[in-house]
């Protein structure tokens, strides 16, 4: 059974401060997407990355795929109270489904 | 925003009760997904469909079936509603292309099962 684990689960940071989300697993990916959940909405993709050591930037989050396609980091500078909601990673699997392995998520609060 | 719609947006049934939740797209996608969504679970696979009539079971299918006798129809029914069904259920769509497996989320559906 592929796994991810996303760490840290909560967070909280004042206005200004930079932070990493990180995303492991011991099985490799085809792919790796982050999302950003707001409460009440849906999940919103914001990166799919497809290659080992690709880097991804939007504004100030940078996301990267690890080497071996087993892991993925989430980097944000300066985050602003903007930023608040939970964030998901999500590993794509080699069928073609389409199916999706979820992490448990990061729930990001930044206080102004 | 891919055009995804849910109904009902919130709901509240009795325990043994069925319960039909629709998913609706307008984009074509062949791949529609049922998942729920708990605290410390994070998004967990219901069903999905790989097209109509084509559909197989997630990692938590037990208790729950589904429908999908149009493209841009997917239906998730509860035969016979438990409390631990008490979550918030998202519809997803995908076109999987060579690149990666993006999915595109409905707005979400509250249920609550007294």
């Amino acid at each position: 059974t592929q796994l991810l684990e996303q760490s840290p689960q909560f967070l909280s940071i004042q206005e200004g401060e930079n932070l990493t989300v990180y995303c492991n697993s011991s099985s490799v990916f085809s792919s790796l997407q982050w999302y950003r959940q707001e409460p009440g909405e849906g999940p919103v993709l914001l990166v799919t990355v497809v290659t080992g050591g690709e880097v991804k930037k939007l504004k100030r989050l940078t996301f990267q795929f690890g080497d071996a396609r087993k892991d993925s980091s989430l980097h944000i500078t300066a985050a602003q109270p903007g930023d608040t909601g939970l964030y998901l990673c999500a590993g794509g699997t080699r069928s073609n489904t389409g199916k999706l392995i979820f992490g448990q998520g990061t729930t990001l609060q930044v206080k102004p | 925003d891919a055009g995804i719609t849910q109904s009902p947006r919130h709901k509240v049934t009795e325990t043994g009760t069925p319960v039909t939740l629709r998913c609706h797209q307008t984009e074509n996608h062949r791949y529609m997904y049922w998942y729920r969504q708990d605290p410390g679970h994070g998004l967990r696979l219901i069903h999905y469909s790989y097209g109509v009539k084509d559909t197989d079971k997630g990692e938590v299918s037990d208790g729950y079936s589904v429908s999908r006798s149009k493209t841009e129809d997917f239906l998730l029914t509860l035969e016979s509603a438990t409390s631990s069904q008490t979550s918030v259920y998202f519809c997803a769509i995908s076109e999987p292309r060579g690149g990666g497996n993006e999915q595109y989320f409905g707005p979400g559906t509250r249920l609550t099962v007294t």
